[in-house]
């Protein structure tokens, strides 16, 4: 069965402190893609970032990077020097080959202080 | 300008109504979904389509319907049967493969009264 498993509910942080998002997840699968999406609180599911399964090099975006680590199943998400803009619910989701759903994990409301 | 809409952005329904929820595209995507938030929990997929005149369901599809006639349209009707459809709806696209990225509407808050 597949299975995304965000276990931090909420974090808060003081603006410019770095935080890092956890996503473990689940497939008996070889091949698979996982996904990080921003919800501010407009509500639209913004898109962050699209992994597949056999590229485990961690990426950096300007503030934004991932941690791939295949032996721990996990796809971390970190947040460098966060400012107020950050402030929204993260979801991380997985994506098999000939699956027509995105499998999301419940996510993590982050909430930075001013 | 392109991208995603969908409407109306908040929908107010009294019990044992219908009521239909808008998603429209212009990104040429030929997947369209329909996925249900509730609070504390991820998104629910309820319907998706990968091509005009076809559409499958998904994991919580009762009390539902869609329709696409169109490819830039996939309309989402909730009925009466749905027991409890507070929630808050999204619409994705998608343009290739099953793994492709998925790309989200601004959503439809419905609730009833």
């Amino acid at each position: 069965a597949q299975k995304v498993t965000q276990a931090q509910t909420e974090i808060s942080v003081v603006e410019k402190e770095d935080v890092t998002l956890d996503c473990v997840y689940e497939t008996r699968d070889t091949t698979y893609y996982l996904f990080w999406y921003k919800q501010p609180p407009s509500g639209e599911l913004v898109f962050l970032i699209r992994r597949n399964s056999f590229d485990e090099q961690n990426e950096i975006s300007g503030r934004y990077s991932w941690n791939f680590q295949k032996s721990t199943s996990s796809f971390n998400f970190t947040i460098t020097a966060s400012q107020v803009v950050d402030s929204a619910v993260y979801f991380c989701a997985l994506s098999l080959t000939g699956a027509n759903n995105l499998f999301f994990g419940t996510g993590t409301r982050l909430t930075v202080i001013p | 300008d392109g991208g995603i809409t969908q409407s109306p952005k908040y929908l107010f329904r009294k019990e044992g109504q219908n009521v239909t929820l808008s998603c429209e595209q212009n990104l040429n995507h030929d997947a369209m979904y329909w996925y249900r938030q509730d609070p504390g929990q991820g998104l629910r997929l309820i319907y998706y389509s990968q091509i005009v005149n076809d559409f499958q369901k998904g994991d919580i599809a009762e009390g539902y319907s869609v329709s696409r006639e169109k490819k830039e349209s996939f309309p989402l009707t909730v009925t009466s049967a749905q027991k409890n459809p507070t929630a808050f709806y999204l619409c994705a696209t998608r343009r290739g493969v099953s793994t492709d990225t998925q790309y989200f509407g601004p959503g439809t808050r419905l609730t009833v009264l």
